[in-house]
């Protein structure tokens, strides 16, 4: 059962690359790494996802080592509207419920 | 098409009422989730679907919470003889296949404050 463990809180400033890791050490062989944003009274939506090594889209990239277990969220030169909680997601079976971890809180400032 | 939605938006009870939250996923998606957050916390999963079928139940907070799938689309969840700790924002979720490799595409949430 693939679990997540990610800071609680971070803060950074506007134009700053932010890193959040995400520490999964019972990762699975089939698990997946997605990780999701949410803003306050909304639902979570979906940044990145990826299995090994690097990926990269409009939005973040994501870092992946070969052991697979842990994973960092990079945003590049964040703004005030990246100030949410990012959740990282491992799993590949349902049966593991895909669990959700605690989130980080970013906090961006001017 | 439309994305996941939620309803009602909001729901207000007394302690004790049974409430129902009904869920329309995104059309053709034959996963559906259901997880709970209260304020400030993070997401607790309660249970999914995959069709019509829920295999594994062990997410719900007690035997008050059942859900149910009809058609492989809409889900309701229902809450019996509600407590205080039921308040939370109940969010649903969709996606293609009930697989962590398939995103999930969530719903508005609805709010639940129980009096």
């Amino acid at each position: 059962l693939a679990k997540t463990t990610q800071p609680i809180s971070m803060d950074s400033y506007e134009g700053q690359e932010v890193n959040i890791t995400c520490s999964h050490n019972n990762i699975a062989t089939n698990d997946y790494i997605t990780w999701y944003q949410q803003f306050p009274s909304q639902g979570p939506r979906f940044i990145i996802q990826g299995y090994k090594t690097k990926v990269t889209n409009e939005v973040a990239s994501l870092f992946i080592p070969a052991d697979r277990k842990s994973s960092t969220l990079s945003l590049p030169r964040v703004s005030l509207s990246d100030t949410a909680v990012y959740y990282c997601l491992v799993g590949d079976d349902p049966t593991d419920k895909l669990i959700f971890g605690t989130g980080t809180r970013l906090q961006v400032f001017p | 098409g439309a994305g996941v939605s939620q309803s009602p938006s909001n729901k207000v009870t007394e302690k004790g009422k049974d409430v129902e939250l009904r869920c329309d996923p995104i059309s053709g998606h034959t996963a559906l989730y259901w997880y709970r957050q209260s304020l400030g916390q993070g997401l607790e999963f309660l249970i999914y679907f995959q069709g019509n079928s829920a295999p594994d139940k062990s997410g719900l907070p007690s035997d008050r919470f059942s859900a149910e799938r009809t058609g492989g689309s809409v889900s309701t969840l229902t809450i019996q003889r509600t407590q205080q700790e039921d308040s939370a924002v109940y969010l649903c979720a969709s996606s293609l296949r009930a697989s962590g490799a398939d995103t999930q595409y969530f719903g508005p949430g609805t709010r639940l404050t129980v009096l």
